[in-house]
């Protein structure tokens, strides 16, 4: 299971902080992946970012300038970091765990399974 | 980015029916096509991976197919708890990851 926490309202131009609380697994493990996706009130989908257990990260070159994801596995937690944030960030924030399966070399195929309930994130001074 | 576009955008079917909602690429992506469901207020939850890969606990009224660009989710004899929004997703060429804007399935 997976569960975001942190501040419902930010200011613009604030940094946006979240966190996600997993239990059932360990963020440690060389298995999966864990990210963040994004759904602003009443639109679809957008994919943040993904961090693996080692520290490497990738995001969306759309926001790559002002996100950060890290890990703390002594609380079996991964965070959620956005800076300079605008209107245009409201939204939903689901953190997720992804799932990569494929042949070693080869191009894996990649999900996203469990999801958060998500965490409503407001934008507004 | 690869762009992923559903059709139709929302579609009216009732209990019992069958449903096919399609999700096209705008380049190649082999079977690296993934959908979700979303009901009203929830998060989404995984319905097919692998573009036709059922995961464990999803009846199998659901069913997916295609390969390259063009993709179906296919529902059958629709039950009242399937009616919800469908988006598809693609892992072939990342970052970023990206999601078609979603198909919303109503009740007729």
């Amino acid at each position: 299971q997976l569960q975001e926490s942190g501040p419902g309202l930010v200011k613009p131009s604030e940094t946006l902080s979240l966190t996600c609380n997993v239990s059932g697994a360990s963020i440690s493990s060389s298995i999966y992946y864990w990210g963040w996706i994004r759904q602003p009130p009443g639109k679809g989908l957008e994919w943040i970012g993904s961090l693996y257990h080692n520290g490497y990260a990738y995001y969306n070159p759309s926001l790559q300038s002002r996100v950060a994801i890290s890990l703390d596995p002594s609380k079996n937690q991964f965070s959620l970091t956005l800076t300079s944030v605008t209107a245009a960030d409201t939204a939903l924030y689901y953190c997720v765990r992804e799932d990569r399966r494929g042949a070693a070399g080869r191009k894996k195929w990649v999900w996203f399974d469990p999801w958060g309930q998500g965490s409503l994130v407001t934008v507004s001074s | 980015d690869i762009q992923m576009t559903q059709s139709p955008s929302s579609l009216s079917a009732s209990v019992g029916d069958t449903v096919t909602l399609t999700c096209r690429a705008s380049q190649g992506i082999s079977t690296f096509l993934n959908w979700y469901q979303q009901k009203p207020g929830k998060a989404p939850n995984l319905l097919i991976y692998a573009a036709s890969t059922l995961p464990s606990g999803v009846p199998s009224r659901f069913s997916g197919s295609g390969s390259g660009t063009d993709f179906t989710l296919t529902i059958s004899s629709l039950q009242p708890e399937d009616f919800a929004t469908y988006y598809c997703q693609q892992s072939y060429d990342t970052p970023p990851y990206t999601f078609g804007q979603g198909t919303k399935l109503e009740i007729k």
